[in-house]
């Protein structure tokens, strides 16, 4: 089936240590995007691809980075953890204005 | 930025009964969403709506796209234990930079009493 894969499900880091987040797909969707959920909140966008074409959020802190190497891969770099980036990060993509698909998310925790 | 309400934020509801929610924006949006999201899982896509006024139904789900183009409802029937989670609904627009970008409602908490 067709379908968003993200690796790992849950993820422990401690503070201050870079840890990285990947996305695959097999959609062939033409877009991708990384959120943030924090406890009882909807989905926050950071940043998304669309091809090629990065697209960051304004208010995403400079902390967070990504990449996307082709069509079916993206990941989601955090630089320096801090204790408030401790957050469930969702992957979603989309073929141009069409709904977007979720992958089964990241639990990330910071220690 | 585009404001959506969602209400209610929470309902608790008895077995076979039939649950409304809805949301509200202050802008136009292109195509209308629906997402169910369960306790450490991503959010499920369950209606997509891309014209004004469609009503579209998935099962013992329904939603309507408002003729303004500026609310949505979702309407589940007779609800059963395995509805419950958070549903958001989701604004989307189609051009310029903020192309598939969505707005969320804060969602709505469904607890179904057996």
């Amino acid at each position: 089936d067709a379908m968003v894969i993200q690796n790992p499900r849950y993820q422990v880091t401690q503070f201050g240590k870079p840890v990285t987040l990947s996305c695959s797909q097999t959609l062939n969707h033409n877009v991708m995007y990384w959120y943030q959920q924090k406890s009882s909140q909807a989905p926050k966008l950071l940043f998304h691809y669309y091809d090629k074409d990065f697209n960051n959020e304004a208010d995403t802190p400079d902390n967070f980075q990504s990449r996307r190497p082709n069509t079916s891969f993206c990941f989601l770099d955090i630089r320096s953890p801090g204790l408030g980036d401790a957050a469930m990060y969702l992957c979603a993509t989309s073929r141009e204005r069409f709904g977007q698909f979720f992958g089964p998310g990241t639990r990330l925790t910071v220690l | 930025g585009q404001q959506l309400n969602q209400s209610p934020q929470s309902m608790f509801i008895q077995e076979g009964e039939d649950v409304s929610m809805n949301c509200t924006s202050s802008s136009i949006f292109n195509t209308w969403l629906w997402y169910k999201q369960d306790p450490g899982e991503g959010p499920v896509l369950l209606i997509a709506l891309y014209k004004a006024g469609e009503l579209t139904s998935n099962g013992r789900l329904t939603a309507q796209f408002g003729i303004t183009r500026k609310d949505s409802f979702l309407n589940i029937s007779a609800s059963i234990p395995s509805d419950v989670g958070i549903y958001f609904c989701a604004g989307q627009l189609d051009r310029g930079s903020t192309l598939g970008r969505l707005y969320f409602g804060r969602g709505t908490q469904l607890t179904v009493w057996p």
